[in-house]
């Protein structure tokens, strides 16, 4: 199984300030066809999951450019450029190459 | 207006069996593989299981591998998750999904949510 491993698992922010969560994957994520097979997605508090990151880098409809993806290796990023307060929640990354699995989750407040 | 609506969750004693239920709405269900994922209260996400939309082909975690069953009636824009041999650690909110992509190697992206539905088991 592929075993994903975020960091910080806790996470305060400053509004209008960047802010970045790390996501190791136990194996490569990439495949020969170029993608990173990589989502990454937000919980905000009382709410369902939704999709913010798929395949890396692509920013899913609706979310706003102030997100984005990154992959160096089995190392994963998302970051947020400047941070606002609708940002608060639990921030999950997946990977998709393998069925599914989770990161723990990373939650950031305020 | 693209939407998941889950239905069916309760409580039941280990051992019992329960079915959820999740109607699709505003896209054309058949063309979009499935999944169900589940959140035990105060923890994380983990893929139940996922459904193909045209062939019908399964995935199951190992966790829940035997027990559930997943399939879904496209003439009816449905998707269900039978569940049996219930156990306590099975106690969650359950969240039906949308795959993005309608791929039939890669599947990625979990991009529309129903709103979930709490399953409790409990003597």
């Amino acid at each position: 199984d592929i075993v994903m491993t975020q960091s910080p698992l806790s996470l305060p922010v400053t509004p209008g300030e960047p802010a970045s969560i790390s996501c190791r994957s136990s194996q490569s994520l990439l495949h020969t066809n170029g993608h990173n097979y990589l989502d990454w997605y937000l919980q905000k508090p009382g709410q369902s999951p939704q999709l913010l990151i798929y395949l890396g880098s692509n920013r899913a409809s609706g979310v706003p450019d102030r997100f984005s993806g990154s992959a160096s290796g089995t190392d994963f990023t998302l970051t947020i450029s400047k941070v606002e307060a609708e940002d608060v929640g639990i921030y999950y990354c997946m990977q998709t190459l393998r069925f599914w699995t989770f990161g723990q989750g990373t939650k950031v407040e305020i | 207006e693209v939407q998941l609506l889950n239905s069916g969750g309760g409580l039941e004693q280990p051992g019992g069996s329960l079915r959820l239920s999740c109607a699709a709405s505003g896209f054309t269900f058949g063309n979009y593989h499935m999944a169900w994922v589940r959140q035990a209260p105060g923890k994380g996400l983990e893929c139940v299981g996922s459904i193909s939309g045209n062939d019908g082909r399964t995935f199951y975690a190992d966790s829940v591998k035997g027990r559930f069953s997943i399939s879904r009636d496209n003439s009816k824009n449905t998707l269900h998750l039978q569940m049996s041999s219930l156990r306590v650690e099975d106690t969650a909110i359950y969240y039906c999904a949308k795959v993005l992509t309608t791929d039939h190697s890669f599947w990625y992206g979990l991009d529309v949510w129903g709103q979930g539905t709490t399953v409790t088991v409990s003597s």
